[in-house]
């Protein structure tokens, strides 16, 4: 079965610099989620996306920028970099709210970010 | 503040035997909880969730417990097999939030031979 595709898998960075993570996410899932994972940490929910709306907003930075678009893949962009950026990203993707199993989350297999 | 913790970072268990994962949350507006296993470099994979109107979800070898009145729930892994070992995530979700995971921070179940 399709999965959530995330790209790129790994990413290096320097600091101050930008970056933009992409996360397609299962057929006729129309929800997208972002979480970031630090080291030895729990994933942190920062942004989703319903319908191409923001839906919920968690602990993302005023740096950090998100959108989903027509075909329901996302974008998360990063600017002005700081070494604490360093971190796991995982994109996750839903059903609809309202749809039978909305709840369940699927992630895909992450970015791992690294600022130098 | 974590709304959802797992007060035990590792556990160790036989295989063959049961294991079981505890999860406590503080957050009584919870409609979901969800468990996920991780390996490591690889995105969680969904396990098994509970509805907070129910008191027990059963799939194969998983099955989920939860008991509101002391907002706690376990997942209970029988039997027990050497390709278990990796980290458990309990996550907890509420309508009104868009279900935006709360994620506890993980045990680390190992199962030996």
């Amino acid at each position: 079965a399709a999965g959530v595709i995330q790209s790129p898998r790994h990413l290096i960075k320097e600091k101050r610099e930008t970056a933009t993570l992409k996360c397609y996410p299962i057929p006729r899932h129309d929800t997208v989620y972002w979480y970031q994972q630090g080291p030895g940490q729990d994933p942190q929910f920062l942004i989703s996306f319903y319908e191409k709306m923001q839906s919920d907003k968690g602990s993302i930075p005023d740096r950090f920028s998100a959108q989903q678009f027509s075909d329901y893949h996302s974008e998360l962009n990063m600017s002005s970099l700081e070494l604490g950026d360093s971190a796991l990203y995982f994109c996750a993707s839903s059903l609809g709210p309202g749809q039978r199993g909305a709840e369940t989350q699927y992630f895909g297999p992450g970015t791992r970010l690294l600022v130098l | 503040d974590q709304q959802v913790k797992q007060n035990s970072p590792s556990l160790s268990v036989q295989e063959g035997r049961i294991s079981i994962l505890n999860c406590d949350y503080t957050n009584s507006m919870f409609d979901y909880f969800l468990w996920y296993k991780k390996y490591p470099a690889e995105g969680p994979t969904f396990l098994i969730s509970i509805s907070s109107i129910k008191d027990k979800n059963e799939d194969g070898r998983f099955t989920v417990f939860l008991n509101k009145s002391a907002k706690h729930l376990s997942l209970h892994i029988v039997p027990s097999q050497p390709g278990d070992s990796a980290v458990y995530f309990c996550a907890a979700s509420w309508v009104n939030s868009g279900y935006a995971l709360n994620f506890g921070k993980g045990t680390s179940l190992l199962v030996t031979p």
